[in-house]
């Protein structure tokens, strides 16, 4: 079964809008890390985020920021005016200590930032 | 500090062979672990070594196997290449494997013809 689920395959957006990319995950263990990457063309995948289970808090960072919510299990991830550089797959990651702490992402979710 | 290097960043072989992916993590970091990216089962975990001992594996065939050295290299092999095994093989490191960072690597894109 899927655990970590991004419903948004694509999304595509004018430049300066804001963007919200959705992360909903499965999980029994109670410490648990969540975690955000982003995958330009290159194929580098990009560390952005990691957020433990107990820090509900959200946080931002210049233009991105992401709201955490454990009562409907979601982690989910916006862009604030929206450059074309934001363009890339984003991937949603959750690490339990259940799987031995491998990271198990979602299917990604392609965002296409047009001019 | 020097990032995640792989080699070679792409490789084209014939089904039935086998092939040896590489990896060097950043700078002090012990914990390697391998992802699979492919467009229909998308990122995959592999396996994951700490100090030259696997410590964790995912669920793929036997014919997939690592290891990793004294100085925290890592490399893959895949024996008996099958034509669904290309892939994009993405390696990452963290300081010590759990619930730390991992900084991946810019993969080795392996297409099996």
């Amino acid at each position: 079964a899927q655990k970590v689920t991004q419903a948004q395959t694509e999304i595509s957006v004018v430049e300066k809008e804001d963007v919200t990319l959705d992360c909903v995950y499965e999980t029994r263990d109670t410490t648990y890390y969540l975690f955000w990457y982003k995958q330009p063309p290159s194929g580098e995948l990009v560390f952005l985020i990691r957020r433990n289970s107990f820090d509900e808090q959200n946080e931002i960072s210049g233009r991105y920021s992401w709201n955490f919510q454990k009562s409907t299990s979601s982690f989910n991830f916006t862009i604030t005016a929206s450059q074309v550089v934001d363009s890339a797959v984003y991937f949603c990651a959750l690490s339990e200590a259940s799987s031995g702490y491998a990271l198990n992402f979602g299917k990604g979710t392609s965002l296409l930032v047009t001019p | 500090k020097a990032g995640v290097t792989q080699t070679p960043r792409y490789l084209i072989k014939t089904r039935g062979q086998q092939v040896t992916l590489s990896c060097s993590p950043i700078s002090g970091h012990r914990s390697v672990s391998w992802y699979q990216q492919t467009p229909g089962q998308g990122l995959q975990f592999l396996f994951e070594y700490f100090s030259e001992t696997q410590r964790n594996k995912g669920n793929f065939p036997g014919r997939f196997s690592g290891r990793q050295f004294s100085n925290s290299r890592s490399e893959m092999n895949v024996s008996t290449l099958e034509l669904g095994d290309s892939a994009l093989y993405l390696c990452a490191s963290s300081l010590a494997g759990g619930f730390d960072e991992q900084y991946f690597g810019p993969g080795t894109r392996l297409t099996v013809t």
